[in-house]
């Protein structure tokens, strides 16, 4: 377990709809990043938080957005939903921001759009 | 922009070869140079990472050296066993960003044959 924490493990949801994942990172970890990964593909990189702020931006839609609240959990939001974006989303969190911060994932929430 | 090449897509072993993935990366301020574990249906896993101060490094049976000049890594696995079947990430720390965000390869997936 790596003390990050994602939910809904599993999500179905129709095209065109809006979906929001959350993630809780380890705690005393500042950083919460989100990477998507499709079928057989590697893992992307969409956008990066530190301690409430956008610190990176990665290949993120317009139909995508993020936050990370006070508490330090965040959230990613899915809007107007497409069958390409079904994927394995991954939250990921670090103590702090920098190059040389361990890295560590959730177990990812499987998102499904039909 | 930032990219990190990796090789071979696939590798298929005896159990008790070595197995060796090879890395390169664009960004030459890039520091930092983990790789990750990833099996069917899980979170990514941090199994070693080196940093640019660092030629190599070992742990049991895995090592990862690091090629500055040429900008490439590599890992390698020792005396691999069924265990070891799974997809292998390297990434690389943003570089001049220096955001602490990780750029990760498209992935290795070893088959250790018993």
């Amino acid at each position: 377990d790596s003390g990050v924490t994602q939910t809904p493990k599993h999500l179905i949801t129709a095209t065109g709809q809006r979906v929001t994942l959350r993630c809780s990172p380890r705690s005393g970890d500042l950083s919460v990043y989100w990477y998507q990964q499709s079928l057989d593909q590697g893992l992307q990189f969409l956008i990066q938080y530190y301690n409430g702020e956008e610190r990176a931006k990665g290949n993120i839609l317009e139909r995508f957005s993020a936050q990370q609240f006070p508490d330090l959990h965040s959230e990613l939001n899915l809007s107007s939903l497409e069958l390409g974006d079904s994927a394995l989303y991954f939250c990921a969190s670090s103590v702090g921001w920098g190059d040389g911060n361990t890295i560590y994932f959730g177990e990812g929430s499987w998102l499904t759009v039909v | 922009g930032e990219n990190v090449e990796q090789h071979p897509s696939t590798l298929s072993v005896q159990e008790g070869d070595s197995a060796v993935i090879k890395c390169t990366y664009s960004d030459s301020a890039s520091n930092y140079f983990p790789w990750y574990k990833q099996e069917l249906g899980k979170r990514p896993q941090l199994i070693i990472d080196i940093r640019s101060n660092v030629g190599e490094k070992k742990d049991q049976r895995i090592a990862v050296t690091l090629n500055k000049t040429a900008k490439h890594f590599s890992l390698h696995i020792t005396e691999t066993q069924p265990e070891d079947s799974a997809v292998y990430f390297c990434a690389a720390s943003g570089g001049s960003s220096n955001t602490g965000k990780l750029i990760f390869g498209q992935g290795t997936t070893l088959q250790v044959k018993p």
